[in-house]
């Protein structure tokens, strides 16, 4: 069954101090690693898209990897304004369908 | 553009009742979807359209959830009766394509209440 896994839960860090998030996923057919960021009362605002192992996207703050079997989103010295919820979606682009499937999400907070 | 726009952003309602949710896609995106999001589950897509045609409903819950889109400005997702466990938020996403490949717009999200 397609899977995606996302970690930690809820991630604590102090203003500047660096880490990343993991997700690891399980899909049949990938065509397409997607990162996104909701803050409470919204939707989910698109980051990147990664096709390949290897593949490195950045922005800001934040750079996505890629790996064969999980992704990170490296935090680099975050602010307090990098607070939100992160998300990761896998592409499933096998059968009749293309549809994108979440994990639960990290839920980061940035004390100043 | 005004990006999706869904309506109510709130609803509480009483089971059994009919609870209708409405989003207008951003002009131009031949690609809408309805996800429903909670805690336990996370975001779950429930149904998406193409040009206005529903392409895959294999995530709708059951009978009781239907979904309409009648022109390219307008989409309902329709749930009768309701019941407590609908309880959850619900986002209407747009896309240019359904690959991601421009990244899907959501909406704020309706905050359905089931009671």
């Amino acid at each position: 069954e397609d899977q995606v896994t996302q970690s930690p839960e809820a991630l604590r860090l102090q203003e500047g101090e660096s880490s990343s998030l993991n997700c690891s996923y399980t899909v049949s057919g990938l065509r397409g690693l997607f990162w996104y960021r909701q803050d409470p009362g919204k939707g989910p605002e698109f980051l990147f898209t990664l096709y390949s192992a290897g593949e490195e996207k950045e922005k800001e703050r934040l750079k996505a990897t890629l790996t064969k079997k999980e992704s990170f989103l490296h935090i680099t010295a975050p602010k307090p304004e990098d607070s939100a919820t992160y998300l990761c979606a896998v592409g499933n682009y096998g059968g009749a369908t293309n549809k994108l499937i979440f994990g639960t999400g990290t839920l980061l907070a940035v004390q100043p | 553009d005004a990006g999706v726009i869904q309506s109510p952003r709130h609803e509480v309602t009483e089971m059994g009742q009919e609870v209708t949710l409405r989003c207008k896609p951003i002009s131009g995106h031949d690609y809408l979807f309805w996800y429903r999001q909670t805690m336990m589950r996370g975001l779950e897509l429930l149904i998406y359209f193409n040009n206005n045609v529903p392409i895959d409903d294999s995530g709708m819950p059951e009978d009781r959830f239907s979904a309409k889109m009648p022109n390219a400005s307008f989409s309902t997702l329709k749930i009768q009766p309701s019941e407590p466990r609908d309880s959850a938020v619900y986002f209407c996403a747009s896309s240019l394509d359904n690959r991601g490949n421009y990244g899907y717009t959501f909406g704020s999200g309706t905050r359905l209440t089931v009671v």
